[in-house]
């Protein structure tokens, strides 16, 4: 069983930057992931933020930006604002038309 | 404008079935793979099930297969998912997703539905 792991929760400062992760339990994440991120607010759909690695989707602005780190794929927010507090889900291809999901980041801003 | 809109969802008892609709404009419908993805409450989200814009491809969870079947009807722009044999672990809310191209491994989330939910007890 393939898990998809995530940073439970992080917390960034006002105009800071972080980068959140995307793991693999076994394994290293590629492109050939299509990892893509998701970033939801209590109550509401999510909104997609990077697919494929680093395309940033319509209307995104480039304080977002995506790529692979290491063996992860990552998420990284610069100029953190008080807007960007939400939770984050990154999703992998794993292949043979199965998709998983991460178990999401909630992320603060303080 | 894309448009994405769920229905179908509300309470029903374990063992029973629900058939969710999906209903898409503003774009080619079947040139493009869709997803259900289900988020229970307090919880993250969970990928359910995908169908290639033709509909001959179709992969599953492996938490609903056997259980939850999808399909979408190209001519009326509609996306399907019926859910049989309910359990109270498939509480949630379902959304449907647009993928950016036709194929099940193309992203997904070029658009999302707002969702509808599925409440599953006695």
């Amino acid at each position: 069983q393939t898990v998809v792991t995530q940073e439970p929760s992080f917390s960034v400062s006002p105009g800071g930057t972080v980068t959140l992760t995307c793991g693999l339990s076994s394994g290293s994440v590629s492109t050939t992931n299509y990892p893509s991120w998701y970033k939801q607010a209590p109550g509401q759909a999510p909104l997609t933020l990077i697919y494929s690695t680093n395309t940033r989707s319509s209307g995104v602005p480039d304080r977002f930006s995506g790529s692979i780190l290491g063996n992860k794929a990552a998420l990284t927010i610069t100029g953190a604002q008080a807007d960007d507090e939400s939770d984050y889900y990154c999703v992998l291809y794993m292949g043979s038309g199965i998709w998983v999901f991460g178990g999401g980041t909630k992320l603060t801003v303080l | 404008e894309v448009q994405l809109l769920e229905s179908g969802g509300g309470l029903v008892q374990p063992g029973g079935s629900l058939r969710l609709s999906c209903a898409a404009s503003g774009f080619t419908f079947s040139s493009y793979a869709m997803t259900w993805v289900r988020q229970a409450p307090g919880k993250g989200l969970e990928w359910v099930s995908s169908s290639s814009g033709s509909g001959d491809s179709r992969y599953y969870a492996d938490s609903v297969r056997g259980r939850f079947s999808i399909s979408r009807d190209n001519s009326k722009n509609t996306l399907f998912l019926q859910m049989n044999s309910l359990r109270a672990e498939d509480t949630a809310v379902y959304y449907c997703a647009k993928h950016f191209g036709f194929y099940i491994g193309s992203p997904m989330g070029d658009y999302w539905g707002q969702g509808t939910l599925v409440t599953v007890s006695s």
